[in-house]
């Protein structure tokens, strides 16, 4: 079955790093996506990693995948106020269809 | 481009009361999707469309009916609203898997309370 599990809060001061941790349960992910979600927007496409690496790095943002633990993380370098806002990983199995974590609220602090 | 765009923005509705989501995109993606979002439960589907004319059950479709007779709409429609169903429905939309997975454009969300 599919499952898809995140920590629900992480308070983090402006500059530090932020990591935001996420596992899945289903083996046959081909794609993991991490989604930013601002106040009453809809959802943002941040990164996403294919199945096969192991990590993949977008500016600011590093995305880690352990598939054999099943374990996604994003960590977000020099974070600022503006990263504040609710992250949803997500991973897509065949078809296009999304199962999305219950999301991770970053607060960052001043 | 418009990108994925969802009327209204907020609705009120009593128990038993119909109504329909409008959803549009002008990216020409064959992939529509509908999916709630509830306090700690992430998104979930209720349906998907990979093309006009066929449509399908995603994770939560009771209660909600989806067609798709073009590419560029997909609406939602509560056939008999219940309190249950007070969320927050997006409407996302995509190209079919390809070699970049299928990145998935959202609308701003419809906030839906039923009393």
């Amino acid at each position: 079955g599919e499952d898809v599990e995140q920590s629900l809060f992480l308070s983090v001061r402006e500059g530090d790093s932020s990591v935001i941790n996420c596992t899945y349960t289903d083996s046959s992910s081909t794609y993991l996506y991490w989604y930013k979600q601002e106040p009453g927007a809809g959802l943002q496409l941040l990164t996403y990693i294919f199945s096969n690496m192991d990590m993949k790095q977008d500016q600011r943002l590093t995305v880690l995948l352990n598939k054999k633990d099943k374990h996604l993380s994003l960590r977000i370098a020099d974070t600022q106020t503006g990263d504040s806002a609710i992250y949803f990983c997500a991973e897509e199995t065949a078809g296009n269809k999304l199962t999305f974590g219950g999301g991770t609220r970053v607060l960052v602090k001043p | 481009n418009a990108g994925v765009t969802q009327t209204p923005k907020f609705q009120v509705l009593k128990t038993g009361q119909s109504m329909t989501l409008q959803c549009a995109q002008d990216m020409n993606h064959e992939y529509m999707s509908w999916y709630r979002q509830d306090p700690g439960m992430g998104l979930r589907l209720i349906h998907y469309s990979v093309g006009a004319g066929i449509t399908d059950q995603g994770e939560v479709p009771n209660g909600y009916n989806v067609s798709r007779s073009t590419t560029e709409d997909f609406p939602l429609r509560l056939l008999s609203a219940a309190p249950s169903q007070t969320s927050v429905y997006f409407c996302a939309s995509s190209y079919l898997q390809g070699q970049r997975g299928s990145e998935q454009y959202f609308g701003p969300g419809t906030r839906l309370t039923v009393t």
